[in-house]
């Protein structure tokens, strides 16, 4: 099964609103990393969290991390029509990456 | 920097044939990754490299897929033979070892696979 299963599968805003994505997974891990993939693209880093870290900022980004409950959630803020693309977590456990389902955002004018 | 490069972008062949798939991954990152992406798995993890040395394996799905990866700037996935089911998108990644875990992956644009 999955390790990073993220929540919801889809979401639909406006523009200038803010989105937010969660993923949960079940086992220890080093690090989480979130990434976006636009449409017939290869996928784009946006940020990593380290275990011992609860929050990280990256310009209209912001990702926390809650290890006691085994998740995270990315936080887009004033979102905009190139925000749309799905974006997916990522846990480093167990000598690898593992991907979760992904969250397709659509960001509509 | 080009970052990661692959090749073919696309690819249609017939059920039974062999397939290469081809990435050359950023100068000087000594991580190497194939994944595979559908609409039912999600993105797969299939094998992975550090320095050229195969480390895991274990997402590979049959015999019929292999990987090499003979000198640091490229790697090669080939399927043989190919069947509809392995129709696919096949996204290779390249990292730099960091303290502490996996770091950031550059993806590649991906080669899109159709077996007819």
């Amino acid at each position: 099964s999955q390790q990073g299963e993220e929540d919801p599968q889809a979401l639909s805003i406006q523009e200038g609103e803010n989105a937010t994505m969660n993923c949960s997974y079940k086992t220890s891990i080093n690090n989480l990393q979130w990434y976006r993939q636009n449409s017939g693209r290869g996928l784009v880093h946006l940020i990593l969290i380290r275990s011992n870290e609860r929050e990280k900022h990256s310009g209209r980004l912001r990702v926390t991390l809650d290890t006691s409950k085994k998740s995270s959630s990315l936080l887009i803020t004033a979102s905009r029509a190139a925000d749309t693309a799905s974006y997916f977590c990522a846990t480093d456990a167990m000598g690898k990456l593992t991907f979760g389902t992904g969250t397709q955002l659509k960001v509509e004018l | 920097d080009a970052g990661v490069i692959q090749s073919p972008r696309h690819e249609v062949t017939e059920m039974g044939q062999e397939v290469t798939l081809r990435c050359k991954p950023i100068s000087g990152h000594d991580y190497l990754f194939w994944y595979r992406q559908t609409m039912m798995r999600g993105l797969e993890l299939l094998i992975y490299f550090n320095n050229n040395v195969p480390i895991d394996d274990s997402g590979m799905p049959e015999d019929r897929f292999s990987a090499k990866m003979p000198n640091a700037s490229f790697s090669t996935l080939k399927i043989q033979p190919s069947e509809p089911r392995d129709s696919a998108v096949y996204f290779c990644a390249s990292s730099l070892a960091r303290g502490g875990g996996h770091s950031e992956q550059f993806f590649g644009p991906g080669t899109r696979l159709t077996v007819l």
